[in-house]
């Protein structure tokens, strides 16, 4: 089946500092991946969009310069969060669907990675 | 506006009692409903998606059925390990890739042995 690794599963870090997470797919390639941020006990939120060999879209309310994302090849899209404050502090997740796989086939999820802003 | 809202937010169940999870959305043209598991620290895992209003989808001691305005999720027997908390899931009205999805706040199951 379908597998998205990310990584790091938990990275802490010191406050203005920048994190990047990685997200790739392992057997299959993805044209476009999503990031999810979830603050305890509530929903999965849609950060942004990302699309290979294009600008990622946005969700509004999310600071593009503040969260970068990368999609450089088919497999692989990352997040960068860049001067990272306490109240980044979450657990971030990607989504991806191999590419010509139909909707109802679900989308597969990485396993997260919490970030801990210190 | 588009919603998804789940209850109850935390079940307890002890072995072998069945019970339902509610998914209620607010969705114009709905392009599919899907059920996710997610176990502590992880990311969701995808157990089901619906797509009309009837129709029904089973594994093992879950079963899903979709109303116009809900679903449900039926869970027959559980045991400890079906303990997670259950996400409930629609793409967007408006359009646009299927994979922006809204998530409800789900439903966190514990089942006692």
């Amino acid at each position: 089946g379908a597998v998205v690794s990310q990584h790091p599963s938990r990275v802490i870090c010191k406050s203005g500092t920048s994190v990047k997470i990685e997200c790739r797919s392992l057997d299959f390639q993805a044209t476009t991946m999503f990031w999810y941020r979830q603050f305890p006990k509530q929903s999965l939120m849609l950060m942004a969009t990302s699309n290979e060999g294009s600008k990622a879209t946005y969700e509004q309310g999310v600071e593009k310069d503040k969260f970068l994302i990368n999609h450089a090849s088919l497999t692989l899209s990352t997040l960068t969060v860049t001067s990272a404050h306490p109240e980044d502090s979450s657990f971030y997740i990607c989504s991806a669907r191999p590419d010509g796989l139909a909707p109802q086939d679900g989308y597969t999820f990485g396993s997260g990675t919490r970030l801990t802003v210190v | 506006e588009d919603q998804v809202t789940q209850s109850p937010e935390a079940l307890r169940l002890q072995e072998g009692e069945s019970s339902s999870l509610n998914c209620s959305y607010t969705v114009s043209g709905l392009r599919g409903l899907f059920w996710y598991r997610q176990d502590p620290g992880k990311g969701p895992e995808f157990l089901f998606t619906l797509y009309s209003a009837g129709e029904e989808k089973e594994k093992e001691r879950l079963k899903a059925t979709l109303t116009k305005k809900e679903s449900f999720l039926h869970i027959t027997a559980p045991k400890p390990e079906d303990s997670a908390t259950y996400l409930c899931a629609v793409p967007p009205g408006h359009g646009g890739s299927q994979g922006n999805l809204i998530f409800g706040k789900g439903t966190k199951l514990s089942v006692k042995p």
